[in-house]
């Protein structure tokens, strides 16, 4: 079974740029999150949604923070303009959302690093 | 936000069993507490979870106190290969089955 992936896995940028990430989490996976983790911290959950609808994006800084996720499947998370408190790895995650005792088991993809500079 | 406290750093020498304590005081009582590991680089990865009886897989045994405000995962032979920083996390059931992670202990196997 392929697992979460992410892309790019790094990037680089300056402050008030935008940057994007793709996230295709596991097939068949109901539920998908972005979480932000500054180093030396736990993830911090960003957005969570349940096929293409958003259940719960209250951590999410709207003014600057976007997400979608198109036909329940794959995510972008956009950051627009990006502050140099955004450096961070940006982890996206997926879980079956549905039967079964791994309803709420999150997988995690590798991250993306981002820095800003 | 985070609902769990664990030491920041725990030491273990390669062969000998790791003892990962959780405080999880304020736990309700149809919360379940879920351990996740990240190495470095990684994305964090699923060891095991328990609501309140004590569990065992082949990855890990999970320790859950009768009071349910702590627990205690147990890797039974630790390796070098499980230096990583370990989570302890709350699944909220109100709140949208939302994770709460805390800062983590590291673990460092020694050889």
């Amino acid at each position: 079974e392929a697992g979460v992936a992410q892309s790019p896995r790094y990037k680089i940028i300056e402050k008030r740029q935008s940057v994007a990430f793709w996230c295709n989490p596991i097939s068949g996976h109901a539920t998908l999150y972005w979480y932000q983790q500054i180093l030396g911290q736990g993830p911090k959950l960003l957005i969570q949604f349940q096929n293409n609808g958003v259940v719960d994006d209250s951590q999410l800084p709207k003014d600057r923070f976007s997400a979608e996720r198109l036909k329940g499947v794959d995510s972008t998370l956009k950051i627009q303009p990006a502050k140099l408190e955004d450096s961070a790895v940006y982890l996206c995650a997926s879980s079956p959302g549905r039967g079964g005792v791994k309803f709420y088991e999150q997988y995690f993809g590798p991250g993306t690093r981002l820095t800003v500079t | 936000d985070a609902k769990t406290t664990q030491p920041p750093s725990m030491d273990c020498a390669e062969g000998r069993a790791a003892n990962l304590p959780c405080n999880h005081s304020t736990i309700s009582g149809n919360e379940y507490v879920y351990w996740y590991r990240q190495i470095h680089s990684q994305g964090p990865q699923y060891i095991i979870h328990g609501l309140k009886n004590n569990e065992t897989n082949e990855m890990a045994s999970l320790i859950i106190t009768e009071d349910r405000k702590s627990s205690t995962l147990i890797l039974p032979h630790a390796t070098l290969r499980d230096t990583a920083v370990y989570y302890c996390i709350v699944r909220v059931a109100y709140n949208f089955n939302k994770f709460y992670f805390g800062s983590g202990t590291k673990l460092n196997v020694k050889p």
